[in-house]
């Protein structure tokens, strides 16, 4: 079944404390990106890849960090997490569009997290 | 920049009632529009997009939109509403070009379906 899967689906922390949100795809896609959800404000981008070893920032990457060393995986890292991180955070995926044409983005699960 | 912009933050239909849900997007070229679907404590499913030619688009789950260049707008609607659509509504826009797969949400529409 092709599908994003991100781990773990819930997770309380506290500042300071460095985490790890995973996210790994099936699909052979080569686009990823990571998305926070706040209530009123919609989903805003945070980072997002073209390819392996290739990220770049979206709309609010302050206080994150993410890799891309195998074209299935891209972790969201928080270095020092601060309670202004408390979100949903989703990951998607999707192909590289041909030129001029966005492509659908497939959504993961979604990860709720609570740093207190 | 590009924007989206969901004017109404929440809505209640009745079951069986029409339902149009509103977007509105800002964009200097051709967009490419796009309106997800949230049920509590899911992910996004996509509804339908629009890339080009008809600017009616047909969706799944009996949804569609219309494209409308001259109102900048691409509503989302569904002649009866059924009490399994309660969710979240997201329209979104996406630039193509280089832009690849950068997404620009709106706030979102709470639908509360009355039995």
């Amino acid at each position: 079944e092709a599908q994003v899967t991100q781990n773990p689906r819930y997770l309380i922390t506290v500042t300071g404390k460095k985490l790890t949100v995973t996210c790994s795809q099936n699909m052979n896609h080569e686009y990823m990106s990571w998305y926070r959800q706040d209530p009123g404000l919609g989903l805003r981008q945070i980072y997002y890849s073209m390819n392996v070893e290739v990220t770049d920032k979206g709309d609010v990457p302050e206080g994150y960090k993410v890799s891309r060393k195998e074209k299935r995986n891209f972790p969201l890292i928080l270095e020092s997490p601060s309670p202004n991180q408390t979100s949903l955070y989703f990951c998607a995926s999707s192909l590289i569009p041909l030129a001029g044409v966005t492509d659908t983005q497939y959504f993961g699960p979604g990860t709720r997290l609570t740093v207190l | 920049a590009q924007s989206v912009t969901q004017p109404d933050i929440h809505i209640t239909v009745s079951e069986g009632a029409s339902l149009e849900l509103r977007c509105n997007y800002s964009y200097g070229a051709t967009p490419y529009l796009f309106w997800y679907v949230q049920s509590p404590g899911q992910g996004l499913q996509l509804l339908l997009k629009y890339f080009s030619g008809d600017t009616l688009v047909q969706g799944i789950k009996g949804f569609e939109a219309e494209f409308k260049r001259s109102q900048s707008s691409f509503n989302l609607r569904k002649p009866s509403v059924h009490w399994s659509d309660a969710a979240e509504y997201f329209c979104a826009v996406g630039p193509g070009g280089t832009s690849y797969g950068k997404l620009t949400f709106g706030q979102g529409t709470i639908l509360t379906v009355h039995p």
